[in-house]
C-alpha cells in the first residue's frame, strides 16, 4: 500500500505564475488535508477535503489560493499569480477517520 | 480557538544528558500527537497519546498526557545523535484529524 504521494517534490515558479500542487492519498482513504509550512516554522491547517467537497477551508488565504479532491484523480492545491510569499513546504496528509499519514511535501520557490 | 505552545525553541544537549520537551494546549482536544521532522523531509509519526495519564516509550523517547493540565511532555533519556530533529506536537479536532501544530523544537545534540 503505497502512502501518500506528493508531486512534485521540488517547484520553482516566477511571480505571476500559477503553482499546482498534486497529492494521491494512501488507497482507500477519502479525507485530504493540505499544510503549509513556512522556513523555520510549524505546520498551519490550510484545507480539509472530503471528495468531491471541501469540508473546512477556514486556513485558505481568501485569494489566489484554491483546492479541490475531484471524485477521480489527486487531491490538487492551486495557487494563482504566485508571489514570494508563497514560497513554503506545501505537505498534504490523508486519513481515513483517524490518524492521519503525511506525504513527503513540496517545496515551492518563488523566484 | 485552540493553540499550542511549545518550549523550548531550540534545545542543544549533549549526549548522554536527559530533558523535556512541553507542549501547552488551550483547549480540549481529543488525540495528541507528537512527530519528528528531519531537515527537508516530511514529518514522521511517534506517538498519539488519547486519554488522561497515557503514557508511551519507544526506545529512548517517552510521551505523556496530563489532560487537565493541558500539558503534553516528550521526554528523552541519554540522548544519542540520531535523536538530533525538530519534534513538533499537534492536536487533532473531535471527528476528524484537522491538525494544529505547536511552534516545534528544534533539537540538536552535541557529542
Amino acid at each position: 500500500n503505497a502512502g501518500v504521494m506528493q508531486n512534485p517534490r521540488h517547484l520553482v515558479r516566477r511571480r505571476g505564475q500559477e503553482a499546482r500542487l498534486r497529492c494521491s492519498p494512501m488507497k482507500g482513504h477519502s479525507h485530504v488535508y493540505w499544510y503549509r509550512q513556512l522556513p523555520e516554522e510549524g505546520l498551519k491547517f490550510m484545507v480539509y477535503l472530503q471528495k468531491e467537497n471541501i469540508i473546512d477551508e477556514s486556513g485558505m488565504p481568501k485569494e489566489r489560493f484554491s483546492a479541490e479532491f475531484p471524485k477521480e484523480g489527486p487531491s490538487i492545491l492551486r495557487i494563482q499569480q504566485v508571489v514570494r510569499g508563497d514560497s513554503a513546504a506545501y505537505f498534504c496528509a490523508s486519513s481515513l477517520r483517524l490518524e492521519a499519514f503525511f506525504g513527503q511535501g513540496t517545496r515551492l520557490t518563488v523566484v | 480557538e485552540l493553540k499550542v505552545e511549545q518550549n523550548p525553541l531550540f534545545l542543544s544537549m549533549q549526549e548522554g544528558k536527559n530533558y523535556t520537551i512541553y507542549c501547552n494546549y488551550s483547549t480540549t482536544s481529543d488525540r495528541l500527537y507528537w512527530y519528528r521532522q528531519d531537515p527537508g523531509k516530511s514529518l514522521e509519526s511517534l506517538f498519539v497519546l488519547l486519554s488522561n495519564g497515557a503514557v508511551k516509550q519507544e526506545g529512548r523517547l517517552m510521551a505523556s498526557l496530563d489532560t487537565k493540565a493541558r500539558l503534553s511532555t516528550l521526554h528523552i533519556t541519554a540522548a544519542v545523535h540520531d535523536l538530533s530533529a525538530t519534534y513538533f506536537c499537534a492536536l487533532a479536532n473531535f471527528g476528524n484529524e484537522k491538525l494544529t501544530f505547536g511552534t516545534g523544537t528544534r533539537l540538536t545534540i552535541i557529542p
